[in-house]
């Protein structure tokens, strides 16, 4: 079946450490983002990519870092410089950025607490 | 600053009722616009999506959109103790250059009472 895998789903870490969040899509999609949540909050948006090599920053991109090598990978790199990184991670894809529709399909997502 | 916004709720029907959940959008130029679910703990599942006023059906879900008055809805009939989750209303802004962004608002959490 055809999806987006995020691991690890739960995830801790020390203050001062980085962590990588891992994407997987198997849709073929050519677009892909990291959203954050935070209690009570909609999905805000970190990064995004909608080809190969190519990625912009979204809302809220300082502190985290990404890469898109593969067309079916998107990591997370949440690093030190992120002050407050206790949140719940959602990665997505879609067809395609560029137009109106944007239909976006959504991994199970990471939960990162910093101990 | 492109704004969706919502009222947070909780918003609590008796099982079988109509549950009306309702957004505003702050870009009059916004194309398209879209439901999410989004159950404790989850991620967000996509319900419907409407470009053009006027009703869209789906099942017990109608989404209404009225472009003049900045304004979408969601309706669930007979709502079910299983509806009950937190619904995300997403508005996708034109922001330049051929691309556009999707913005969400924080949310509806809707209790279905049984």
């Amino acid at each position: 079946d055809g999806g987006i895998t995020q691991s690890p789903k739960y995830l801790f870490r020390k203050e001062g450490q980085n962590v990588t969040l891992s994407c997987e899509q198997n849709l073929n999609h050519d677009a892909m983002y990291w959203y954050r949540q935070d209690p009570g909050q909609g999905l805000r948006l970190i990064y995004y990519s909608q080809i190969v090599n190519d990625f912009q920053k979204g809302d809220i991109a300082e502190g985290y870092s990404v890469s898109r090598e593969k067309k079916e990978s998107f990591p997370l790199t949440v690093t030190s410089a992120q002050k407050n990184p206790t949140a719940f991670y959602l990665c997505a894809s879609s067809m395609a950025r560029g137009s109106g529709a944007n239909v976006l399909t959504f991994g199970a997502g990471s939960r990162l607490t910093v101990l | 600053q492109k704004e969706v916004e919502q009222n947070s709720g909780p918003l609590s029907v008796p099982e079988g009722a109509i549950a009306s959940l309702n957004c505003t959008y702050s870009d009059r130029g916004s194309q398209s616009f879209f439901w999410y679910r989004q159950y404790s703990g989850k991620s967000p599942e996509l319900i419907m999506f409407i470009y053009s006023n006027g009703d869209k059906e789906d099942g017990r879900f109608t989404a209404q959109l009225n472009k003049a008055s900045q304004y979408v809805s969601l309706l669930i009939r007979d709502s079910q103790p299983s509806d009950s989750a937190t619904y995300l209303c997403a508005v996708n802004f034109y922001s330049g250059a051929g691309s556009y962004q999707l913005t969400f608002g924080k949310g509806t959490k809707l209790s279905v009472i049984p």
